[in-house]
């Protein structure tokens, strides 16, 4: 199975910073990546897929970057809405894996 | 509208039996592969199991394996989950998912919370 390890599993940060969260495979995934956003008690929604394309309605402040084993999720200026657990997810193997997940905390 | 609706989520005694569903709408169900993904209270995200859109290619995470069973009615536009042998750690929310063309899960059921508890 591929393992997929996400850093930091949790940032405090204010509104208006710049954040980035990585994600990291265990072996060469190329593109097939994807970033979700979730909210407590809510299921989650897609950000990004193929490692850097914006999911439709999303606000173009996400943007995502990497290949092979290597990606990073960036909120380029943080909004109140953006606090919430991201996850990577690859989509290389046929059963779909996940990152432990990030949480974003209020500073 | 686009929609997945789960149910049967419930109470289950260690070593029970559930089944849960989920009713798709607004979206050409058979065209599609669809997924179970699970989330214990307070953990992440974890895929359970998988079924390609005619049926006919199904995965399963290690974890549950041999326990639960995946399968999907297109004319009903219904995906189930068969789940055996239930241990305390299958204890979480139980969301289905849809697939999308891009790879990515767009489409998310509200979940249904599987409790096992004597």
């Amino acid at each position: 199975d591929i393992q997929m390890t996400q850093s930091p599993s949790s940032l405090s940060a204010s509104v208006g910073d710049r954040v980035t969260i990585t994600c990291r495979a265990s072996q060469s995934i190329s593109s097939y990546l994807n970033w979700y956003q979730q909210k407590p008690g809510k299921a989650p929604e897609v950000l990004i897929y193929a490692a850097s394309s914006l999911q439709s309605g999303v606000p173009s402040r996400f943007s995502g970057s990497g290949s092979g084993t290597d990606f990073t999720l960036t909120i380029s200026s943080l909004q109140p809405e953006d606090f919430a657990t991201y996850y990577c997810q690859q989509t290389y193997s046929a059963l779909l894996t996940f990152g432990g997940g990030t949480k974003v905390e209020i500073k | 509208q686009v929609q997945l609706v789960e149910s049967g989520g419930g109470v289950v005694q260690p070593g029970g039996s559930l089944r849960l569903s989920c009713a798709a709408s607004g979206f050409t169900f058979s065209t599609y592969d669809m997924h179970w993904v699970r989330q214990a209270p307070g953990k992440g995200l974890e895929g359970v199991a998988c079924i390609r859109s005619q049926g006919n290619i199904i995965y399963y995470a290690d974890s549950v394996q041999g326990r639960f069973t995946i399968s999907r009615d297109n004319s009903k536009k219904t995906l189930y989950l068969q789940m055996n042998s239930l241990r305390a750690e299958d204890m979480a929310v139980y969301y289905c998912a849809k697939e999308d063309k891009t790879h990515a899960f767009d489409v998310w059921g509200q979940g249904t919370m599987v409790t096992v508890s004597s």
